[in-house]
């Protein structure tokens, strides 16, 4: 059975840090990982994807996937109060797997 | 472009009767996803389809029904609800962008049975 496990925190950081968020998963073959920001008492929605090994930034936000260690993680620099959420991590298996594979979610708390 | 709406956004039924919760897609999305959220829990899907015609059944379906006529509807009926079945219910789509799938959610229902 897949699985994609994260720490559920909370995560605490105080404003400006730089937040560390780590997911690992077990199946060999995934190839699509995901990040979800997902607010209290709302839905998920996507702030990162990413394919290929290394790192993928997108402004204060950085993916960084190792397949070798089947490790995904994201990095949020200058951390916001408004940050504060629950990160979900989600992986998809090999080409036309359409079906993730979701964590269940770390919570971060950025205290000002 | 209104991406994926939910209706209700609130429901709350009685032990035994039924509902239909609504979703609709106006992104021309093949894949849609039906999943459960319980307090401090993660998603669990439901159902999903993969297009107009065809569905399947996700890890947790009993006691869940869904149809898909149009690419842009996919609505999940409960029969005879149970309290286990008090939770949010988020709708989902996403398309084939090279074997990719980024999954766009809508705004949930939150649905309690006593």
């Amino acid at each position: 059975q897949k699985e994609v496990e994260q720490n559920s925190g909370p995560l605490s950081v105080p404003e400006g840090a730089i937040a560390s968020l780590n997911c690992t998963y077990s199946d060999r073959v995934s190839q699509s990982f995901f990040w979800y920001r997902q607010y209290s008492g709302k839905s998920p929605e996507l702030i990162m994807s990413i394919y290929s090994n290394g790192d993928k930034e997108d402004g204060r936000f950085t993916a960084q996937l190792n397949k070798a260690s089947q490790y995904v993680s994201l990095l949020i620099r200058d951390s916001q109060p408004s940050d504060s959420a629950t990160y979900l991590c989600a992986v998809n298996g090999p080409g036309g797997s359409y079906i993730p594979t979701f964590g269940r979610g770390t919570s971060l708390i950025v205290h000002p | 472009n209104a991406g994926v709406t939910q209706t209700p956004k609130f429901r709350i039924l009685k032990i035994g009767q039924s509902m239909t919760l609504q979703c609709t897609q106006d992104m021309n999305h093949n894949y849609m996803y039906w999943y459960r959220q319980d307090p401090g829990m993660g998603l669990k899907l439901i159902y999903y389809s993969v297009g107009a015609g065809i569905t399947d059944k996700g890890e947790v379906p009993n006691g869940y029904n869904v149809s898909r006529s149009t690419t842009e509807d996919f609505p999940l009926r409960l029969e005879l609800a149970a309290p286990s079945q008090t939770s949010v219910y988020f709708c989902a789509s996403s398309y084939d962008l090279g074997q990719t799938y980024e999954q766009y959610f809508g705004p949930g229902t939150r649905l309690t049975v006593t």
